[in-house]
């Protein structure tokens, strides 16, 4: 079955501590995508990549950190920077071009207390 | 103001009643419309994609886009229960490398 999975579906951390978000994919799609979502606030963007090796900044970056050494894998590092970082965070790929295409996620719930 | 303006609802409407959901938007470089579909605790689902002006049918549903109002709709006819969930509107321009999305309508459909 070709999908994007994400792993854990939640996760829980205390303050101060950095945590990492897993993104696999076997769709064979170049661009890759992070995004938070809060209550009321749609979908934003952290993160997107796509080429192995090279992403961009989103609208809401700062905190967080990614990187894209395969093209199957698109992990976020979620930083003790990062102000507010409860929230739902998706993974999604697209081939590059059709970026109206985004095929998601799961998703994985993070709480830090 | 927000690019993209979509009423958060929740809506609520008996099963077989069509519905209709909105979105605004400001940016008039914007051609490429879409609305995900995402039921809770899920990943969005891409339900309609439409270019520029128009109408486009897929079984149940009708997206329609009119630029000149800067306004998309989604109708779902027949609703059903399983039609249930949070709908989200997109949309980017030509050149774009992202997408710009409403924050979604909570729609429930009451058997």
């Amino acid at each position: 079955d070709g999908g994007i999975t994400q792993s854990p579906k939640y996760l829980f951390r205390k303050e101060g501590q950095n945590v990492t978000l897993s993104c696999e994919q076997n769709l064979n799609h170049d661009a890759m995508y992070w995004y938070r979502q809060d209550p009321g606030q749609g979908l934003r963007l952290i993160y997107y990549s796509q080429i192995v090796n090279d992403f961009q900044k989103g609208d809401i970056a700062e905190g967080y950190s990614v990187s894209r050494e395969k093209k199957e894998s698109f992990p976020l590092t979620v930083t003790s920077a990062q102000k507010n970082p409860t929230a739902f965070y998706l993974c999604a790929s697209s081939i590059v071009g059709n970026l109206g295409e985004q095929y998601f996620g799961p998703g994985t719930r993070l709480t830090v207390t | 103001q927000k690019e993209v303006e979509q009423d958060p609802g929740p809506l609520s409407v008996p099963e077989g009643a069509i519905v209709s959901l909105n979105c605004t938007y400001s940016n008039s470089a914007f051609q490429y419309f879409m609305w995900y579909r995402q039921y809770s605790r899920k990943g969005p689902e891409l339900l309609m994609y439409t270019y520029s002006s128009g109408n486009k049918e897929d079984g149940r549903f009708t997206a329609q886009v009119d630029k000149s109002s800067k306004y998309i709709s989604l109708f779902i006819r027949d609703s059903q229960p399983s039609d249930s969930a949070t709908y989200l509107c997109a949309m980017s321009s030509g050149s774009a490398r992202q997408l710009t999305f409403g924050s979604g309508t909570q729609l429930t459909v009451l058997p």
